[in-house]
């Protein structure tokens, strides 16, 4: 299975400002995604990035606040625009590979409050 | 549409005792079911899986039948340990592979 890292594992940071999270995966991956979870809470998909065009949003987030990059198969960031203290959650990157089965792997996360 | 209902939490259990978490899912066509497992700050694992009606996915002790008629995937274990403490998450993927759909979680502390 891939494996998979992030940067920042966690950061505090002030309103207003944004936070560029990396995800970096051993492998070349299709698919690649950004949960969010918000403490205590299950998982919210946030949007699919796609190598070379623009990734695909679910409903609830917008790209001006959650801006997405994925130049490669292996690399991809999230932007966590504009922060509000509504912004604090842990944000998760995945990635799908098939095993017989899609499967989906996850990074250990990045840590994020928001003061 | 699609859907995971999960056992609220928390679940707390003493060393040894037997662990049962439901799970139940609403879902179109024929969908593949997970168990997931998030230990103290880190991120998720594959526990265990299973594709299609009847099949058993088992991991490190844990097991997970996909029950078609009863929509359901319960997660169990015959002696839990104090190192199994964590959010179990179950999670099932579509006929739209690669999209998947997470219960909410139960967090299970075991004492010792």
């Amino acid at each position: 299975s891939a494996v998979i890292s992030q940067k920042p594992s966690r950061d505090i940071c002030q309103r207003g400002t944004s936070l560029t999270i990396q995800c970096q995966v051993d492998s070349q991956v299709t698919m690649m995604f950004w949960y969010r979870q918000q403490p205590g809470q299950s998982l919210t998909l946030i949007a699919t990035a796609n190598q070379g065009s623009e990734a695909t949003y679910e409903s609830g987030f917008v790209i001006d606040k959650f801006p997405i990059s994925r130049p490669n198969l292996t690399f991809s960031t999230l932007t966590v625009s504009n922060m509000s203290p509504e912004d604090s959650s842990i944000y998760l990157c995945s990635v799908a590979e098939r095993q017989g089965l899609y499967e989906q792997y996850f990074g250990p996360g990045t840590r994020l409050t928001v003061t | 549409g699609n859907s995971v209902t999960q056992m609220e939490g928390p679940v707390t259990l003493s060393e040894e005792a037997f662990l049962t978490i439901n799970c139940t899912y609403t879902a179109t066509g024929y969908p593949s079911l997970f168990w997931y497992v998030q230990y103290p700050g880190e991120g998720l694992q594959l526990l265990l899986k299973a594709t299609k009606a009847d099949d058993k996915g088992s991991n490190k002790g844990f097991e997970a039948t996909y029950r078609k008629e009863t929509t359901s995937f319960h997660l169990e274990k015959g002696s839990v340990q104090v190192s199994d403490s964590a959010v179990y998450f179950c999670a099932l993927s579509g006929n739209n592979f690669n999209k998947f759909y997470f219960g909410s979680g139960t967090k299970l502390n075991v004492k010792p």
